[in-house]
């Protein structure tokens, strides 16, 4: 999964519980992603980063927040937990050497159960 | 409208079948074109990418893109138990900072 884990691989939480899901790379690539993936929907962008302290909204982001504080770690945080964000959630990363982020690798997925 | 469209599926074929998987689009802004296969809980990994129109073929794998009529499709031959997955298309814009747009993908079983 070219230098990508994703912790936790699978967590069940109450509604209401804040939840924090972390993405580490040792590809050293610049662009990172977080999509959740859902039956009928197919992959969503809830958020981006093109760069330390630099991110961006997705399609889907309401009710998600991340950071990125170094290079290599990319966090999603849900601050209050709906049955609604149950879901697959993977983060991905690209390095736009030519100016498009086109090829992006994505890690193993964090199944994510909100009871 | 979505920007991307992809046939539900899922598609079930015998083993040796020529496979036809197809995406149309609405943004003629998209200049990369991308086929993502997926594993059964497993993340996604490229298969094949197009920039503009053309084609490109690599082994069993063809990909095509028709900008004109804003078509691309994945095509396999001589398709394999091992090709049994699902097939995301994505899409993308030049320039920098630019996302991908994905359609639902389609999930292939191919029957031994």
């Amino acid at each position: 999964d070219a230098g990508i884990t994703q912790s936790p691989r699978h967590k069940v939480t109450e509604t209401g519980t804040p939840v924090t899901l972390r993405c580490h790379q040792t590809e050293n690539h610049r662009y990172m992603y977080w999509y959740r993936q859902d039956p009928g929907h197919g992959l969503r962008l809830i958020h981006y980063s093109y760069g330390v302290k630099d991110t961006d909204k997705g399609e889907v982001s309401d009710g998600y927040s991340v950071s990125r504080s170094k290079t290599e770690d990319f966090l999603l945080t849900l601050e209050s937990a709906t049955s609604s964000q149950t879901s697959v959630y993977f983060c991905a990363i690209s390095e736009s050497a030519s100016g498009t982020s086109y090829e992006q690798y994505f890690g193993p997925g964090t199944r994510l159960t909100v009871t | 409208q979505k920007e991307v469209e992809q046939d539900p599926g899922p598609l079930s074929v015998p083993e040796g079948a020529i496979v036809s998987l197809n995406c149309t689009y609405s943004n003629s802004a998209f200049q990369y074109f991308m086929w993502y296969r997926q594993y059964s809980r497993k993340g996604p990994e490229l298969l094949m990418y197009t920039y503009s129109s053309g084609n490109k073929e690599d082994g069993r794998f063809t990909a095509q893109v028709d900008k004109s009529s804003k078509y691309i499709s994945l095509f396999i031959r001589d398709s394999q138990p091992s090709d049994s997955a699902t097939y995301l298309c994505a899409m993308s814009k030049t320039g920098a900072n630019s996302k991908l747009t994905f359609g639902k993908g389609i999930t292939l079983s191919v029957r031994p």
